[in-house]
Parts: C-alpha cells; sequence; structure tokens
C-alpha cells in the first residue's frame, strides 16, 4: 500500500501563510497525472473536496486554496488563512490500489 | 443538486451484518464510479472501497475485502455496503462518495451515517 505522510498539526495566525505537506511513500504521479487529491474536514462534517490531481481546484473552492507538488512530495497551501479554514486536511491518493489517505494535519490559531 | 443520503446505520451486536445504503440524486448515478469511506472516532478517514458504473469492477481495502460487499442498483440510483462479521474495530461513520473516475478523487461525499458495534 502507499503511505502517506502527514504532520499531525500546524498552527499558524489568521492571514499569515500555511503550507500542509503530504509524503508518499511511492510516486503517485503518471506521465500524465499527479493522482494526489486534498479534503478540509470540519468537525462533525463530511470531508469537502479542495484541490484535485495535484493543483486543480474544485468547483467553489476560493482560490487562497492552492496546491503544488509532483511524484512523491505534495503541499497544500492556504494564503491568507482565514478563521473558516481551521479544519484537518487529507490527502488522498489514487494512483494505486487501495486508495490510501495521510493521516490528517489539523490546522490551529496560534 | 447533488445529494448523497446515507442511511442503515445504528446499533449493531459483534458478529452481527449490517446493510448501509446511500440514495443519489442530482445527477446521471449510473455515468460514475462510487467508494465507501469511513472514520473510526476521532480518527481519520479509511477507504473501503470502489465500484464501476455497471459493477463489472469493485476494488476493496485488502483488509475488508472478506468482511465487506459494495453493490449498486442502478434503476434506484442507490450505493450499498453490507458488512458482515462486524467487530468494535467496525464502529465509525461510514461515508458514500461520488467519484468522476476509476483514478480519480470524490468530489461529492454524504453527511455520513453511524455505525456501532457493541454488545
Amino acid at each position: 500500500d502507499i503511505v502517506l505522510t502527514q504532520s499531525p498539526a500546524l498552527a499558524v495566525s489568521l492571514g499569515q501563510r500555511a503550507t500542509i505537506s503530504c509524503r508518499a511513500s511511492q510516486s503517485v504521479s503518471t506521465s500524465s497525472y499527479n493522482l494526489m487529491h486534498w479534503y478540509q474536514q470540519k468537525p462533525g462534517e463530511q470531508p469537502k473536496l479542495l484541490i484535485y490531481d495535484a493543483s486543480n481546484l474544485a468547483s467553489g473552492i476560493p482560490v487562497r486554496f492552492s496546491g503544488s507538488g509532483s511524484g512523491t512530495d505534495f503541499t497544500l497551501t492556504i494564503n491568507p488563512v482565514q478563521a473558516d479554514d481551521i479544519a484537518t486536511y487529507y490527502c488522498q491518493q489514487s494512483r494505486e490500489l487501495p486508495r490510501t489517505f495521510g493521516g490528517g494535519t489539523k490546522l490551529e490559531l496560534k | 443538486e447533488v445529494k448523497l443520503v446515507e442511511s442503515g446505520g445504528g446499533l449493531v451486536q459483534p458478529g452481527r451484518s449490517l446493510k448501509l445504503s446511500c440514495a443519489a440524486s442530482g445527477f446521471s448515478f449510473n455515468d460514475y464510479w462510487m467508494g465507501w469511506v469511513r472514520q473510526a472516532p476521532g480518527k481519520g478517514l479509511e477507504w473501503i472501497g470502489e465500484i464501476n458504473q455497471d459493477s463489472s469492477t469493485i476494488n476493496y481495502t485488502p483488509s475488508l475485502k472478506d468482511k465487506f460487499t459494495i453493490s449498486r442498483d442502478n434503476a434506484q440510483n442507490t450505493l450499498y455496503l453490507q458488512m458482515s462479521k462486524l467487530g468494535s474495530e467496525d464502529t465509525a461513520i461510514y461515508y458514500c462518495a461520488r467519484a468522476p473516475s476509476v483514478t480519480t478523487h470524490f468530489d461529492y461525499w454524504g453527511q455520513g451515517v453511524m455505525v456501532t458495534v457493541s454488545s
């Protein structure tokens, strides 16, 4: 299985940049696609898609969210962080079976 | 509007079975892959499996392959998860989700249904 590693938590100030990383145990990229996706989950709610294929913004998601990376290293950036962004963020790969999620990064206010 | 509504959860005794349903609306159900994801209390997301449009391809995470069965009824716009031999480790919120194709993300999620395995 492809293991996705995320830092458990990240503390950030409102209005600053947050950078959340996800490292895969093997490449999740093909010749055409980077098959890494990002979700936001707030307490008591279902996950919401933010970024797909590493860098594509999902429908209705604010432009302060962006994604980058290829191969094994990926980043979700939130700039600037707003109060509504306090949540847990998960990466997920769809390159291989079984699809796997990272352990999640809880974004906290500094 | 895309809607996914799970049902069928609740309290179940260890060793028993339970079948979850996910009613889909607002899109052409038979054009999409569908999947199940679960989340144990206070834990992260766990991918359970996925099914293609005509049920000819169903993939599972290996540890659940012998316990869980995913199916769908395109005429009823409904996705199912049959769970057997349930144990306390299966206590979780179960989400159904839509995937545009086999190697893609989940673009819409249901609100989830709680399953509690306890005597």
